[in-house]
Order: C-alpha cells, then structure tokens, then sequence
C-alpha cells in the first residue's frame, strides 16, 4: 500500500523568507501523481500544485517550486518569498496513476511571522 | 460555475442519532469522493462514487456508515447511531476524469 510521510508537524518563517515543506512517499508504481494541498482556518483544501512523476522538471507555480526526487521518493515543497496569507496547513499528497484515490500525509503546519 | 457544495457545514449529534451529509458535486462532475479527517490528522479515503454506482468502498467502516450518489440529487454520507469517535470533518470532492474539486467540509460534532 502507498504510503505519504510528512516528517514536520509544524514549521515557522518570517514574512517574505524562504521556506521548505517535506514529503516522503512509498509506492511500487512507476506512473503517478503527487500533489501538495493547502488547509487554511476556513478547512477548504485547496490545491497548490501537482507533479506528474513521469516528468522530471519540477512543477512550479509563483512563488511554489517543487523538488520532486524520484529515486528518493522525495517531494519538498518550496515556498519562496512567504507572505502572511500563507500560513495553513500544508498537505502532501499521493495518486496512482489510473487511480482515483488520494493518499495524503499528516500535514505540516505553517505559521509566517511578521 | 459552482465549487463543490457541502451541507451541512456544522452538525451536532448526540450518541446514537443519525447524520446525513450531503454533496452537490460541480457541474459536470460525475465522480465523487468522500475523506474524513479527524482532528490533528490527514484527510483518510472513505468510498468513491459514481451515479448510482459505489465504485470502492474500501475506507468506509463496515458498520453504521453508508454512501449513496443518485441519479438526481446530491450524495449523501450517512452515518446511524453516531458515537464520539465519529467526531470529525468529512469533505467531498468531486471529478470529471482528472482533479479533484473539493468542498469546504461539514464538520461533525457528537456529544
């Protein structure tokens, strides 16, 4: 069974440094997705960005990068530039390709200090 | 064009009652998911629905728990004689073929 691991329960950094988010995974597949989703206080999940594993540039999206290290079975996420309204709770997430479940890890808490 | 809506966003139950919760999915959307997320943790997959069909069930508990999607109307989480332990937030997303849309959540509370 596939498996996320998100080894941070919580990370800070101050407004407009740069931050880090970790993410482990376990699969037996070679096709599949990894998405990284973001929780505020209101609890919507919205989506960040997502990463084909099939392709070996790193997603971006702004001020989000992705290091997606498929040997490692690694998938950081990096928030560059970090303002106020990015403190949530960051979740990483896993798909099989052809697949329709997400497994997510247990999320990593960001807090930005002003 | 309309998220995915969720009603109720906040149920309280006492042991024993039922809850229902439902799911408009988007427009368009023909596939539907249901996760629960207890407190501090993850979002865990509990069954995938399409019109009329349960197409995995393989999160859901054997007992009390129960998921329809008909052909018109929303989907519908339905949990019999609640406990404490089902305190928590379900969320709904919803698909065509690719991404998942989610809803805001309904938060469930058992007292």
């Amino acid at each position: 069974a596939q498996t996320v691991t998100q080894s941070q329960p919580e990370m800070s950094v101050q407004e407009a440094e740069t931050v880090t988010l970790s993410c482990t995974y376990d699969t037996s597949e070679s096709d599949y997705y990894l998405f990284w989703y973001k929780q505020p206080p209101s609890r919507q999940m919205i989506l960040v960005i997502r990463q084909e594993a099939y392709k070996q540039q790193n997603a971006t999206e702004n001020r989000f990068s992705v290091n997606f290290q498929k040997a490692a079975k690694s998938f950081s996420l990096k928030i560059s530039d970090s303002q106020l309204g990015d403190a949530a709770m960051y979740f990483c997430a896993y798909r099989r390709a052809g697949g329709n479940k997400l497994v997510f890890g247990a999320g990593t808490i960001l807090r930005v200090k002003s | 064009n309309a998220g995915v809506m969720q009603n109720p966003r906040h149920l309280v139950r006492r042991r024993g009652q039922e809850a229902r919760l439902r799911c408009s999915p988007m427009k368009g959307h023909s596939h539907v998911y249901w996760y629960r997320q207890l407190p501090e943790e993850g979002l865990k997959f509990m069954v995938y629905l399409q019109k009329e069909n349960i197409i995995d069930e393989s999160g859901m508990p054997k007992e009390r728990f129960s998921a329809e999607f008909p052909k018109e109307g929303p989907s519908i989480l339905r949990i019999q004689q609640v406990v404490r332990g089902d305190s928590a937030a379900y969320f709904c997303a919803s698909s065509n073929t690719g991404e998942l849309f989610f809803g805001e959540g309904s938060r469930l509370t058992v007292l």
